[in-house]
């Protein structure tokens, strides 16, 4: 089983640059987040999704843009990348049923970016 | 203050010691969940509880809804327990999906 596939695991951008992380789950959660996580704090929701075609802010959402056109895909867009937002991200899927929080997680392998 | 605190932040052992984390909340919960991140830096959901006490092999994870605590239990500890381990509550306010996570703590046991 594939789980939650995150590409690529490191990358470098210059500051202005963009790109896109990748995520792909083949369990057909309907649920799916991003989240980055910083050294000394805890992960922080940038955008989250229900379902194909519908996506919402997290907590830190800034500099980002997500779309979910698949069941199976949510990736996430760095838009004139900042050194701010060099980071580790996580991508992440839960079940259907949902409720705050009451559904285990499972999370890809995660994604380095430094923004130089 | 932070809503989730974890403590200790680091915490070193001998092979074969029994530990304990320990994570305090302030916030009411639907759910809270420990999660392991490995050293690689993948993270794996451990537990997922809202009362009582759940157990799988040599982990085990308490929950005091009334006292808004929550222990993860180690025993018998191994090198390749050593990771960090992190505590995550989800709340029934806020944007749907936010899990509060805490900052983690650094377990490292010694052979």
């Amino acid at each position: 089983n594939a789980g939650v596939t995150q590409t690529p695991k490191f990358r470098i951008l210059k500051i202005g640059q963009s790109m896109t992380l990748q995520c792909t789950q083949d369990m057909n959660h309907n649920y799916m987040y991003w989240y980055r996580q910083d050294p000394g704090m805890g992960l922080k929701l940038i955008y989250y999704s229900v379902g194909a075609g519908i996506t919402d802010k997290g907590e830190v959402p800034n500099g980002y843009n997500v779309s979910r056109s698949t069941t199976e895909d949510f990736p996430l867009r760095l838009e004139l990348a900042a050194p701010s937002q060099t980071s580790v991200y996580f991508c992440a899927s839960t079940e259907d049923s949902f409720i705050s929080g009451a559904n285990v997680l499972t999370f890809g392998a995660g994604s380095r970016l430094t923004v130089l | 203050k932070n809503e989730v605190e974890q403590s200790p932040q680091n915490l070193t052992a001998q092979e074969g010691e029994f530990i304990t984390i320990n994570c305090s909340y302030s916030v009411g919960i639907s759910a809270l969940h420990w999660l392991q991140q490995h050293p690689g830096g993948g993270i794996v959901s451990l537990f997922m509880l809202s009362s009582g006490k759940k157990k799988h092999g040599r982990l085990i994870a308490t929950i005091n809804i009334q006292e808004k605590h929550s222990s993860l239990h180690i025993t018998a500890s191994h090198p390749r327990d050593s990771a960090v381990y992190i505590c995550a509550v989800g709340t029934y306010g806020g944007s749907q999906g936010n899990l509060i996570f805490g900052k983690g703590t650094k377990l490292s046991v010694k052979p």
